[in-house]
């Protein structure tokens, strides 16, 4: 069966310092992949998706990057923290039918 | 679009009441939406799903209804539980499962 792991659970980060939020999949190939954020109370916001290795669509401008560097890895980072990258941030995966999320990192940078 | 910068509306009812929770979708080319439901610290959990060939798709306890001609959704559960408080959120997808987009979610509180 396919299953989707994201970690860490909850990061605590300076202003200014790097992030690197790691997602991988199991159990399937090719799949579509997605980072999303969640600020408290409210929504979620599409930031990336990726259709295959190195291919990397961003749908916010922002102060964050992703990538692919294997079919079944999205890797989301940042060279320096803002106060306003704090959220919830969730990867998702889809392929054929259904999208599947991760259970979630919790960021706040202080 | 994504209502992201808005605060959720919230619905609170009656435990074994019926709820009933309605979301507007914005792509009139979506043909696959979804319901999520998300608990507190988690990450959304599929409820039930319908293609934009039906208006009606029924699961336990939960129905969800399509009108595309005014691109509304709505999700009914049956007989509210205090477990089903949560925020949900309906999603659109264009076909070959591009992109989902969520809609703006809504808190869901059930008391005793």
């Amino acid at each position: 069966s396919q299953t989707i792991h994201q970690w860490p659970a909850t990061l605590v980060q300076p202003v200014g310092s790097p992030l690197s939020l790691e997602c991988t999949v199991e159990g399937t190939s090719n799949p579509n992949l997605y980072w999303y954020r969640q600020a408290a109370g409210r929504g979620l916001q599409l930031l990336f998706y990726s259709v295959g290795i190195g291919q990397i669509s961003s749908e916010v401008p922002q102060n964050l990057s992703a990538s692919r560097p294997q079919d079944r890895q999205f890797i989301l980072s940042s060279k320096k923290l803002l106060l306003s990258d704090s959220g919830f941030y969730l990867c998702a995966w889809s392929r054929d039918s259904g999208y599947t999320f991760g259970s979630g990192t919790r960021l706040t940078v202080v | 679009g994504e209502n992201v910068g808005l605060h959720l509306p919230t619905l609170s009812v009656q435990e074994g009441d019926n709820s009933i929770i309605n979301c507007a979708y914005s792509n009139s080319a979506s043909d696959y939406f979804i319901w999520y439901k998300q608990e507190s610290g988690k990450g959304p959990q599929f409820i039930i799903d319908i293609r934009s060939n039906m208006d009606k798709r029924q699961g336990q306890r939960v129905t969800v209804l399509l009108n595309k001609t005014v691109k509304h959704l709505s999700l009914q559960i049956a007989a509210t539980q205090p477990g089903d408080s949560a925020v949900y959120f309906c999603a659109e997808t264009p076909p070959s499962y591009g992109k989902l987009t969520f809609g703006q979610g809504t808190i869901l509180t059930v008391h005793p």
